[in-house]
């Protein structure tokens, strides 16, 4: 029972690459999310997906873009990345009653 | 949406149980109040979610008052491995089926030997 499954787990980039986390989930859940985390602060919302065919702006979406592939599959996407992307982003999938998020288990991105 | 607020750190003795209280004064009438866990490396963890009253599962109770204004997250006996930060989330419906966690710091559980 996999859950929530996130690729790469590390990854460096350069200043200006760009690349694409990968997340996808078992659970048949619609809702999918992207997460970033910064050290010793709480996970900021990123960009959503209430179902396949629909994503929307979270709290800090600037310099990403999200692609909900199928229901199982939700990727993000860094086109030019900076160095404030450094940081662990998380990947979630939540059911319809809300009450309860699985999350996967982070990718840890440096950009130099 | 309802703001939370919990304390930063709390330190504990093993097998001593721990009581970490959140306050959401502006809890809406369907809102639920939810507690994950977060380890090192690691992303966080549901552990716990209540209306009203008390739940109680094998890993937490969950206290909750009647104007569910705050709640309690209780761990019995904490052993070394409870050593992790804890959020208190009210899950807030944001349409089409789906819901939104808003994360603050949440509260650092470190468990002395």
């Amino acid at each position: 029972n996999a859950g929530v499954t996130q690729t790469p787990k590390f990854q460096v980039l350069k200043t200006g690459q760009s690349m694409t986390l990968q997340c996808a989930q078992d659970m048949n859940h619609n809702s999918m999310y992207w997460y970033r985390q910064d050290p010793g602060m709480g996970l900021r919302l990123i960009y959503y997906s209430a179902s396949e065919g629909t994503t929307d702006k979270g709290e800090v979406p600037n310099g990403y873009n999200v692609s909900r592939l199928n229901k199982r599959e939700f990727s993000l996407r860094l086109e030019s990345a900076a160095p404030s992307q450094t940081s662990v982003y998380f990947c979630a999938s939540s059911d319809q009653t809300g009450g309860r998020f699985f999350f996967g288990q982070g990718t840890r991105l440096t950009v130099v | 949406l309802a703001k939370t607020t919990q304390p930063i750190s709390m330190d504990s003795y093993e097998g001593q149980e721990v009581n970490i209280t959140c306050s959401h004064n502006n809890i809406a009438t369907n809102d639920y109040i939810t507690w994950y866990q977060q380890f090192p490396s690691q992303g966080p963890r549901f552990i716990i979610q209540g209306y009203k009253t008390k739940v109680t599962n094998e890993v937490a109770s969950l206290f909750i008052p009647a104007d569910r204004k705050s709640s309690t997250l209780s761990l019995p006996r904490v052993s070394l491995s409870d050593t992790a930060v804890y959020y208190c989330l009210v899950p807030t419906y944001s349409g089409a089926g789906s819901y939104q966690l808003t994360f603050g710091k949440g509260t650092k559980l470190s468990v002395i030997p």
